[in-house]
């Protein structure tokens, strides 16, 4: 069964801190995998996109990195800022003719930035 | 402006009384997928649409139903909705699904059976 597995569930940090999520997959077969951020009541956004052959991806102070041989991915935020305070969600999808279209998410970071 | 649209944004309803939530997008995305949101489970996939008449489930398409008539409609239909159903459901859409293509989600809509 595709399963995403996220951690932490959850972390405090200073302002200006950096911090890293960690998101383990097994989906297979692997077509892309995406970190979006959702602020509470709000859809996700999406911050990361990364296919097979990328290892690292970044968008202003979020660094996504890809190891597709462990199927492990990290985010990395630097410089934290209050603004970013929400559920950080990892989503990994599939592809292949019985596969293509499904996505599963993990259950997200909630991440809390305190002044 | 892109967007994806999402009617109603609250909806509560009676068991067994049949609904639809409705999705627009104006990207004139191919791919278009319903979620469900509840506490500690995160984001599960309902159903999705690859493209005008081809929808497929997800992993709890259980209770849904959805049409593709129109590539920038796709509405989610409950035919006998249930108190399990209570949840907050995002619509998604993107120009595909392999590959690097973004997906964009609607609002939400929060709808309570009692």
């Amino acid at each position: 069964k595709n399963q995403v597995e996220q951690s932490p569930q959850s972390l405090i940090i200073l302002e200006g801190k950096n911090c890293t999520l960690q998101c383990n997959y097994t989906v297979s077969p692997f077509s892309n995998l995406r970190w979006y951020k959702q602020d509470t009541g709000r859809g996700p956004v999406s911050l990361t996109i990364m296919t097979f052959s990328e290892n690292t991806k970044s968008n202003g102070r979020y660094t996504a990195t890809l190891d597709a041989d462990t199927k492990q991915s990290s985010l990395h935020i630097t410089a934290s800022q209050l603004s970013d305070s929400a559920s950080y969600i990892c989503v990994v999808s599939a592809k292949g003719n019985t596969n293509a279209g499904k996505s599963t998410f993990g259950d997200g970071t909630t991440l809390t930035v305190k002044p | 402006e892109a967007q994806v649209t999402q009617n109603p944004r609250y909806l509560i309803t009676v068991t067994g009384k049949k609904l639809t939530v409705t999705c627009s997008q104006n990207m004139n995305h191919e791919y278009m997928s319903w979620y469900r949101q509840d506490p500690g489970l995160g984001l599960r996939q309902i159903y999705y649409s690859m493209n005008v008449e081809v929808t497929d489930k997800g992993d709890v398409p259980e209770g849904y139903k959805v049409s593709r008539k129109e590539k920038r409609n796709f509405p989610l239909i409950l035919e006998s909705p249930s108190p399990n159903q209570t949840s907050l459901y995002f619509c998604a859409s993107s120009n595909g699904q392999g590959g690097s293509y973004e997906q964009y989600f609607g609002p939400g809509t929060r709808l309570t059976v009692t």
